[in-house]
């Protein structure tokens, strides 16, 4: 089945330092997602990505899909103590199917 | 505007026993997805209602089941529960069954003892 595999698992960072989280699909995604999830919270939607290729930005926050599309990576610049939770990639395979299926997650933490 | 809401908002059921948790969509939303989050791992997709009907389907036993009704809220059923489903059960919503964004409720915690 496709699987969504996202590296690293945890990630602990001193606050002011960088962090990138990289998602990867054993298939072709028509999309992909990505949702923040705070300790003991519910996923929130961040961002979508649909072209090959493309990159957006949200303020730190840097999202880039592959040009294969089956990749994609979250930079965030100056983490921050509030950027702490688990961020996770999910893609669409496309077709008739609307199945959002989730990656592994990367939990961050951020020391101050 | 509310947001997706969900209950209880916490449940301990017995092994065997039979569970119905529920949701309310986003204003208007149309389109319920449930997802099984079990602890330290992403959401597993169980299955979308759309329309009051079941359209896609996750890798889950037919002891889960749902139901979608006409002012677009949604119940998901578990039955004879296991150990292993003890998660955090998370309903999304979303417009229309294209591939948008999905606002997620708060969850329901369930215990199965």
């Amino acid at each position: 089945g496709q699987q969504v595999m996202q590296i690293p698992q945890y990630q602990h960072v001193q606050e002011g330092e960088d962090f990138t989280t990289y998602c990867n699909s054993s298939t072709t995604l028509s999309n992909i997602q990505w949702y923040k999830q705070r300790p003991g919270g519910h996923p929130v939607f961040l961002i979508q990505l649909v072209k090959s290729g493309e990159v957006k930005k949200q303020k730190r926050l840097t999202f880039q899909f592959g040009e294969a599309k089956k990749n994609s990576s979250l930079h965030i610049t100056a983490t921050q103590t509030t950027d702490v939770g688990t961020y996770f990639c999910a893609g669409f395979r496309g077709g008739a199917t609307n199945k959002l299926i989730f990656g592994t997650g990367t939990l961050l933490a951020v020391q101050p | 505007d509310a947001g997706v809401t969900q209950s209880p908002t916490h449940l301990i059921k017995t092994r065997g026993q039979q569970v119905t948790l529920r949701c309310s969509p986003k204003s208007g939303h149309d389109t319920v997805s449930w997802y099984q989050q079990a602890l330290g791992q992403g959401p597993q997709f169980i299955f979308q209602y759309y329309e009051e009907e079941e359209r896609q389907r996750g890798n889950f036993p037919d002891r889960f089941s749902g139901h979608q009704f006409p002012n677009y809220s949604s119940e998901l059923n578990v039955n004879a529960l296991l150990l292993g489903d003890s998660a955090l059960y998370l309903c999304a919503s979303s417009l229309g069954r294209t591939n948008t964004e999905a606002f997620f409720g708060q969850g329901t915690r369930l215990t199965v003892v």
